[in-house]
């Protein structure tokens, strides 16, 4: 595998599951990101982790919960979520925070929708 | 208003010029980007400007930057059908983590 995979594709879950997102980066990036896609927004920033520390927490609600357990792999718990919370949720990662140019690469996407 | 913005939509025919435009309000930003993505796909980093650059050129693309206006473009050259996508512009860099805009979706026909 190359680039940033994300799994799984697609999920539907209900108001009352519990289910993560998974996300793998094997170009040695320090930085990795989760964005929320939703139709004719702006891409919405939810969490910026550098070298495994969280770093950027965009007031998101607490029924999304990141974590990082190493520079290669990003996961998003969900949990109680809304139907508005019905998305594209994107991977990315770039080489680190500290370089200042953010070539961001991204992964396919997970299509989420809540029932 | 938003911090990037682009028009919705843009339609071409086949082998005509494409010009996708972006306003941005941050005039500290260092970089300037513009990504694609293809239907099912994330996106892709299609070219980036210094904030101290007017113009960089790559093949079939040229972007433009009115830094006085805080405008930005994207001019792609002889559009193909594979062109079809949705752009995005964003800015950022230094200490700025990309902003985005919502997208240009551009559709060429023949």
């Amino acid at each position: 595998e190359t680039g940033v995979t994300q799994t799984p594709r697609h999920l539907v879950m209900g108001m009352t599951n519990k289910k993560s997102l998974k996300c793998e980066q094997h170009l040695g990036h320090n930085a990795m990101y989760w964005y929320k896609q939703s139709a004719k927004k702006p891409l919405e920033l939810m969490f910026v982790y550098s070298l495994e520390e969280r770093v950027e927490n965009n007031s998101v609600p607490s029924r999304f919960s990141p974590e990082c357990p190493n520079s290669s792999h990003l996961f998003l718990h969900l949990h109680t979520l809304q139907p508005e919370d019905s998305a594209l949720y994107l991977c990315a990662s770039s080489q680190d925070l500290a370089s200042g140019s953010y070539e961001q690469y991204f992964g396919p996407g997970t299509r989420l929708t809540v029932t | 208003g938003e911090d990037v913005e682009q028009s919705l939509f843009l339609s071409v025919r086949e082998g005509d010029s494409s010009v996708i435009n972006c306003t941005y309000t941050d005039s500290s930003s260092t970089y300037l980007y513009w990504y694609k993505q293809e239907p099912g796909a994330g996106l892709q980093l299609l070219t980036y400007i210094f904030s101290n650059m007017d113009m960089k050129q790559d093949q079939r693309l040229t972007v433009l930057l009115n830094k006085k206006d805080k405008h930005l473009s994207l001019r792609i050259a002889d559009t193909q059908t594979g062109d079809s996508a949705i752009y995005f512009c964003a800015y950022g860099g230094g200490s700025y983590i990309p902003t985005f805009g919502r997208g240009t979706s551009l559709i060429v026909h023949p």
